[in-house]
């Protein structure tokens, strides 16, 4: 079992739609949580961090952790072509030095 | 967000050549920076961890000798590919951990495409 999993899609939603990525780890000390965005090229970019079970919104964006079923998901609404990028869910101890990403989620959106 | 600056963005080299590849916080201080690797349509690797002022630690399989890390001061950590080979070719990023409270978010540099001849 990998230590963080994600549907490697690719994933379509229509502009306007909402989009759901999903992720899944094993390791249950987990305890920081985050979303980052990539650009085929490109570096990853920080979208959001959670670290509480529940939801975080940050403007379209929502992150939904549940620590008992080791789950964390993002929400885009209002996709745009522009959110069309690859998902990384990356999962960390304390102080992270053991973080670890997922394979990632291609998301292309469609005008 | 921080700012992270990673240079150079793409480097070409013949192989038997060392490459080094810099990386360093702007407006904040880094204790802890990491280096990723990434082959074509695959995650992020996570190659070391390296620490200001101390030896990096390293991931299994990661060969310490061929990578060389160097992390001297709070804002610049380097990364040395010595003696590329062609498999090196890779697409290295870099991280620095800001410390906010109890958080540690993680910023990306830009990524060093390598490619070795």
């Amino acid at each position: 079992q990998k230590e963080v999993e994600q549907n490697s899609g690719p994933l379509s939603v229509p502009e306007g739609a909402i989009a759901s990525l999903n992720c899944t780890y094993s390791d249950r000390v987990s305890q920081s949580f985050f979303w980052y965005r990539q650009y085929s090229g490109k570096s990853p970019e920080l979208i959001m961090s959670i670290y509480s079970n529940g939801d975080k919104e940050d403007g379209r964006f929502t992150a939904q952790l549940n620590k008992a079923s080791q789950y964390v998901s993002l929400l885009i609404r209002d996709s745009q072509p522009s959110d069309s990028a690859t998902y990384l869910c990356a999962v960390g101890r304390y102080n992270n030095n053991d973080m670890r990403f997922g394979a990632g989620t291609r998301l292309t959106v469609k005008p | 967000g921080a700012v992270v600056s990673q240079h150079p963005s793409w480097v070409i080299c013949k192989s038997g050549t060392s490459v080094k590849i810099e990386c360093r916080s702007l407006d904040f201080q880094a204790t802890t920076m990491f280096w990723y690797r990434q082959f074509p349509k695959q995650s992020l690797m996570l190659m070391a961890t390296s620490n200001e002022g101390s030896k990096a630690t390293y991931e299994q399989g990661v060969e310490k000798d061929k990578f060389l890390i160097n992390h001297a001061s709070l804002t610049l950590s380097t990364l040395t590919v010595t003696s590329a080979h062609p498999e090196d070719s890779s697409f290295y990023i870099c991280s620095a951990r800001e410390k906010a409270g109890a958080k540690n978010i993680q910023y990306f540099g830009a990524g060093t495409r390598l490619s070795v001849l």
